[in-house]
């Protein structure tokens, strides 16, 4: 099946610092890539839809001067969380559609998992 | 965020017992999709499910895309200790935004 690659898995930072998380998809050309957030217990909660070459789509409550979003090919989207705060601290999962021949599904990255001290 | 209904919320069930679990939904998808989150890992697809009334199998595991277009099913047969964890649906009308059910956690008592 089709992978996806997020990096790093985890990281620390200090808070009022900024971090980046790559997503790629290692073996198909994904045109939208998806970011979710998860806190513990819970389910995912999308976050952000990342258009090839185009502004992200934010979901509703979600800061975009704060969660960056670019999609600069069609093999990476990142996301940078900027002045993160300790509420930032959360699993971070991408996931990416492939462009065709893998059906109308998503493929997950790894997640990363980001503390804010 | 948007969520679907998914049931049982957790489950502790015997090795070797069969499992079933389902996902309901306000409105019609044209896909639902199940996935199996280890702790601290990313969402692995189990099963993808395009047609109303679609039966599915992988290994012991077998999804149905239900009748209504609103729901979904995932049964497990012969559960064994590795099958724990948490079990999500997902589906989508068509703009590939998946919403989420809120998870089955499974646990397997050998």
């Amino acid at each position: 099946g089709a992978v996806v690659s997020q990096h790093p898995s985890w990281v620390i930072c200090k808070s009022g610092t900024s971090v980046k998380i790559e997503c790629r998809s290692l073996d198909f050309q994904a045109t939208t890539m998806f970011w979710y957030r998860q806190f513990p217990k819970q389910s995912l909660m999308l976050m952000a839809t990342s258009n090839e070459g185009s502004k992200a789509t934010y979901e509703q409550g979600v800061e975009k001067d704060k969660f960056l979003i670019n999609h600069a090919s069609l093999t990476l989207s990142t996301l940078t969380v900027t002045s993160a705060h300790p509420e930032d601290s959360s699993f971070y999962i991408c996931s990416a559609r492939a462009r065709q021949g893998f059906g109308n599904t998503i493929y997950f990255g790894e997640g990363s998992w980001l503390t804010v001290v | 965020g948007q969520q679907l209904n998914q049931s049982p919320q957790s489950m502790f069930i015997q090795e070797g017992e069969d499992v079933s679990m389902n996902c309901t939904s306000s409105s019609i998808f044209n896909t639902w999709l199940w996935y199996k989150q280890d702790p601290g890992e990313g969402p692995v697809l189990l099963i993808a499910l395009y047609k109303a009334g679609e039966l599915t199998s992988n290994g012991r595991l077998t999804a149905q895309f239900g009748i209504t277009r609103k729901d979904s099913f995932l049964n497990i047969s012969a559960s064994i200790p590795s099958d724990v964890g948490i079990y999500f649906c997902a589906g989508t009308s068509g703009t590939y935004k998946y919403i989420f059910g809120t998870g089955t956690r499974l646990k397997v008592l050998a």
